[in-house]
Order: C-alpha cells, then structure tokens, then sequence
C-alpha cells in the first residue's frame, strides 16, 4: 500500500458525461501528479500541482482540468468524454515537486465511456 | 529530449529462470533519476527502485538486481530465480532535474510459468 488513495476505483459512463476523479496524497507529500494509462498512449503525464498551485502541464486535454484543495487532496474533473478518453487513471504524490523524487502512485481510477 | 525505450515487448519464461528487462534511455540533462515500477495484474503501480544519474553501482534487493550504466545509456533489471509472482507488466521511467513528470517506457510483460 503506497499510501496514496483514489476514489472511485472504477467508473463507467456515457460519452459527452463529466466525471470527477478523486486522488488524497501520502500523508506528508505536497505534489500531486495525474498520469493517464491507455492502450495506445501508455503513461501519459498530465498536470501536477504543488501545495496548490500547478507546476506542469503535459498531455491534458482541454476538456480535462484539475485542482488541488487546501487538505491536499486533488480532483481530476474530466468533460464532454469521448470513447477514446476510456483509461486507467493513476494519482501518485511526492514530497516536494522537484522532479527527482519517487512518485509514489494510488491504485487507479478505471474509467469506462460507453 | 527525454525518451525511455523498453525494447522487449513480452518475455515468457519458466519458474527459476533468471530474466533481464532492458531499458534504454536518452536525456540531455546531466542530473537525473531512473526508476522501475511494477504493474501486476491488479493494475496498481508499485515503485521498485530508484537510481541517480551521478550513482553507478549495480544495487541488488534480494532476486532483484539492477545494472546502471551511463556509457550505454542502459538501466536494466535482472529477476534471478523468478517465481509465477513476478508475473507483471514493468516500466522503466525518467525524471529530470525541473521537469515535474515522469517519462514513461511502453513497459515489458513478464510472464513467468510454473
């Protein structure tokens, strides 16, 4: 157990939906970072935020956006879903946010759009 | 440019062999760190080991050992005497001093028969 939680653990619904992924970090860790998982995408980092505020942007859609609260948690809220945004979605944290730390990752948000 | 290369789409071996996963890697930054995380089929993402770019010695955890080496550009991973257990998908990934993401490899399936 990494210590890193996510909520749902898995989620199906229909194309043009919004959903809303959850992520809590290690106790202690500050950075959050969301990753998205596909078969022809592989790992794809998409935004991380620290203590916050956001730190880096990858690969996210505009459709796809994403905040970190005051208790750290964090929320991927993903819109307007399309077929092909059908992945596993990983949370991982770490302590600072410096970019050579060990990013440890939650078990993953199953979405499913049908 | 960052990129990972993990050549081996699939190894099957028999219980007891010994494995090695390669992974290749490119970076123009002289600071950086290596990492390989485990995927079994439940789908979560475990952190195995990480390495720093100025830290050549080869590190061994019990059946796990890893070969670092800068000249080749190389991070391989040996499984000595692996076991039905190993069976998972493991990636390779870089992270970079300032870039607050982890670079990915297409990851190799290991799959270990009894």
């Amino acid at each position: 157990d990494s210590g890193v939680t996510q909520t749902p653990k898995h989620l199906i619904t229909a194309t043009g939906q919004r959903v809303t992924l959850r992520c809590s970090p290690r106790s202690g860790d500050l950075s959050v970072y969301w990753y998205q998982q596909s078969l022809d995408q592989g790992l794809q980092f998409l935004i991380h935020y620290y203590n916050g505020e956001e730190r880096a942007k990858g690969n996210i859609l505009e459709r796809f956006s994403a905040q970190q609260f005051p208790d750290l948690h964090s929320e991927l809220n993903l819109s307007s879903l399309e077929l092909g945004d059908s992945a596993l979605y990983f949370c991982a944290s770490s302590v600072e946010g410096s970019g050579l730390e060990t990013q440890y990752f939650g078990p993953g948000t199953r979405l499913l759009v049908l | 440019a960052q990129k990972v290369t993990q050549a081996q789409t699939e190894i099957s071996v028999v219980e007891k062999e010994d494995v090695t996963l390669d992974c290749v890697y490119e970076t123009r930054d002289t600071t950086y760190y290596l990492f390989w995380y485990k995927q079994p089929p439940s789908g979560e993402l475990v952190f195995l080991i990480r390495r720093n770019s100025f830290d050549e010695q080869n590190e061994i955890s019990g059946r796990y050992s890893w070969n670092f080496q800068k000249s080749t550009s190389s991070f391989n991973f040996t499984i000595t005497a692996s076991q039905v257990v190993d069976s998972a998908v493991y990636f390779c990934a870089l992270s970079e001093r300032g870039f607050q993401k982890l670079v990915f490899g297409t990851g190799t399936r290991l799959l270990v028969s009894p």
